[in-house]
Formats: C-alpha cells, structure tokens, sequence
C-alpha cells in the first residue's frame, strides 16, 4: 500500500529522442507526486511536481502525466539532450503530512 | 538559494566503530530528513525531525538515532557500525509540507 513502483530500472535513448518513466501507487490517500533528478555526486534536486486534480503538468522539457484512475503517473523528456543524463525518482504523499515514499529511481543515459 | 550542507562526502569506518553522520541547513527549515540510497532501492527514510529534540522513526531506524540540538543541525549517528550500512546516506530539510531540499549525500563504508 505504501509502495511506489517505478519502471524501467535504466532506460538509454538517442539525442532529441522522448524518454517515458513510470511510476504507479496503490494507496488512494497519495495526493503530491513530485520527481527528482539526480546527477553522479548530487544530491536530488526537485525538477517537477503535480497534484491529482490535473492530468498533465509541463515545465520546459519536462511534462508530467497522471492517471487518477489507473493510479499511475509518468515523466516525458521532451527533445532529451545529453545533459539529461541523470538518475530520475518519482515520489508520493499525502499533502500534510511530512512523509515522502520514493521509487527506486531509472538510471538514464541519452546518447549524443 | 536553498544549501544543505552534509559534513563529509566520503567516509571509511571499521565494524563497531560509533559513527556520526552531520547535515547543516541554512534555510531555518523546520523539518530536517536522514534517506539512505541503495542500488535497486531508491531512497529509504531513516528518520525526521520536525522540530528541535522531535523526532521520529521513518521506516529503517534500526541501528541507527539521530540528534537535533539545533534547528539548523540534523546528526545521524550509527551506533555500533555494520557492513550492512555502508551505502550513501542523503539528509534533506524543508518548510512545512513543501517539497525537500537535499544535500549532495555521505558515501559511507564500513569495513
């Protein structure tokens, strides 16, 4: 129930390619889902965060989209450049309280 | 701009050995976090702090406590060291219920 599963573990993709990284829930009580992005050596940095009353959210490149029925929600890279190399966690909570339940994060490498 | 500072990155310990881990943030958070990250496992609560000397369990306290003296100063200590805990332990710190801020993480190895 409080798991968020993430898939694929590492994804590899062409420059300018559209990578999709998945994450489902199970607990209905979850309300904030925000993604971090990790380089080697940093720590994770806030990249982009939505809640469950819209079902797509875009900053820049980055688009999320959330499926309140199937309690699933994916991060696309748009246009992904080399730069977006990087190690992506999805997470859930419930707004209000202090908890965060965090994948086990994608590994992705966008080839130049 | 947001700094949370962890004291070390790298850190080599023997078994047995009490271990502090130090994170400092300057953003007068109230919360202050300790994950552990592990291949295959992401990020996995190990305690919180949501106010000076409060504290509770995240979801793999065992082995480990924490101190909170200071606002501005989260410590997790490793009492008794194990091979079993070496891995990258991360602290984060927020405001309220806004999203954590994280430090850039203790590589730490116990032989």
């Amino acid at each position: 129930q409080q798991q968020v599963k993430q898939s694929p573990q590492s994804l590899i993709v062409q420059k300018g390619g559209i990578p999709i990284i998945n994450c489902a829930y199970e607990n209905t009580a979850f309300d904030y889902f925000p993604w971090y992005q990790q380089f080697p050596g940093k720590g994770p940095a806030l990249l982009i965060a939505i809640r469950p009353d819209v079902s797509e959210k875009k900053e820049g490149r980055f688009t999320i989209s959330f499926n309140k029925s199937a309690k699933q929600f994916s991060l696309h890279i748009m246009d992904s450049q080399p730069g977006d190399s990087a190690t992506y966690f999805c997470a859930a909570s419930i707004w209000g309280t202090y908890k965060y339940i965090f994948g086990t994060g994608t590994r992705l490498k966008v080839l130049a | 701009d947001v700094k949370v500072t962890q004291s070390s990155r790298y850190l080599v310990k023997r078994t047995g050995e009490k271990v502090f881990l130090e994170c400092v943030q300057d953003m007068d958070h109230e919360n202050m976090f300790w994950y552990r990250q592990d291949p295959g496992l992401g990020l996995r609560l190990i305690y919180f702090s949501y106010d000076v000397k409060m504290k509770e369990k995240g979801d793999i306290p065992e082995g480990y406590s924490v101190s909170r003296e200071k606002k501005e100063r989260f410590s997790l200590i490793l009492e008794s060291a194990s091979t079993n805990q070496t891995s990258m332990y991360l602290c984060a710190s927020n405001e309220g219920f806004q999203p954590q801020h994280f430090g850039d993480g203790t590589r730490l190895s116990i032989l």
